[in-house]
């Protein structure tokens, strides 16, 4: 049992928008910034979000973060065969001593 | 380029401690960062080990925080792993990454390739 909830599943054809939701607690995404990875199959996993809704250099700007309370999302829009993945969240949390904390991830299949 | 290289036995009797290596290249660990473990059942999602500052401070997951010790060697431009009491439920993928930027963080911007383990006998 992940910390943060993700669905299991989501898929959408070519070019449509779809999103991808993450919901924690008060002790994690409601106090701290919200990561988002994606690993395509058989590889390491990718930063694709950091702090909420940055950018890494190269990431393209179809990806999108947002967070709300204790909850975020990651938004693809203009969705493309190549985004078919394993998406992650990712967040600190101040319980214990503190620790990273990851979503179970969410499979995204392009139709 | 930053790149990141696991290394060890892929194969680990039970109650063994396992041990692997991260080779840094293209980034001296001492000019700073965080630098971290994280690992991948078969199958499941993503779990933080722990994660070293070149200085040596270390800082591990509560549920495992009792068999982990993650240590940093400068001169080497490496960092390692080890978990002690193993059993087949740490059978994983086990990733090494850059990261996090700050303690209180969660973004690894360089990985490993990662290295699986198998625990048994």
């Amino acid at each position: 049992q992940s910390v943060l909830t993700q669905p299991p599943s989501a898929s959408g054809t070519p070019g449509q928008r779809v999103t991808i939701s993450c919901s924690g607690s008060s002790s994690n995404i409601g106090s701290n910034y919200v990561y988002w990875y994606q690993q395509l199959p058989g590889t390491a996993p990718k930063l694709l979000i950091y702090r909420n809704n940055q950018r890494p250099s190269g990431v393209p700007d179809r990806f999108s973060g947002s967070k709300s309370g204790t909850s975020a999302s990651l938004a693809i829009s203009g969705l493309r065969s190549e985004d078919e993945a394993d998406y992650y969240c990712a967040a600190w949390d101040d319980s214990l001593s503190g620790f990273v904390v990851f979503g179970g991830g969410t499979k995204l299949t392009v139709l | 380029q930053v790149q990141l290289q696991e290394s060890g036995p892929g194969l680990v009797k039970p109650s063994e401690t396992l041990s692997l290596t991260c080779a840094v290249s293209g980034y001296s660990i001492s000019s700073g960062y965080y630098w971290g473990w994280i690992r991948q059942p078969p199958g499941k999602g993503l779990e933080w080990i722990g994660s070293i500052y070149h200085s040596g401070s270390t800082y591990y997951n509560p549920s495992l925080k009792s068999r982990v010790t993650i240590s940093v060697d400068t001169s080497k431009n490496q960092f390692s792993l080890k978990l002690s009491s193993v059993t087949a439920a740490d059978t994983a993928v086990y990733y090494c990454a850059r990261g996090p930027t700050t303690r209180q963080a969660g973004d690894f911007d360089y990985w490993g390739q990662g290295t699986l383990v198998t625990v048994s006998s």
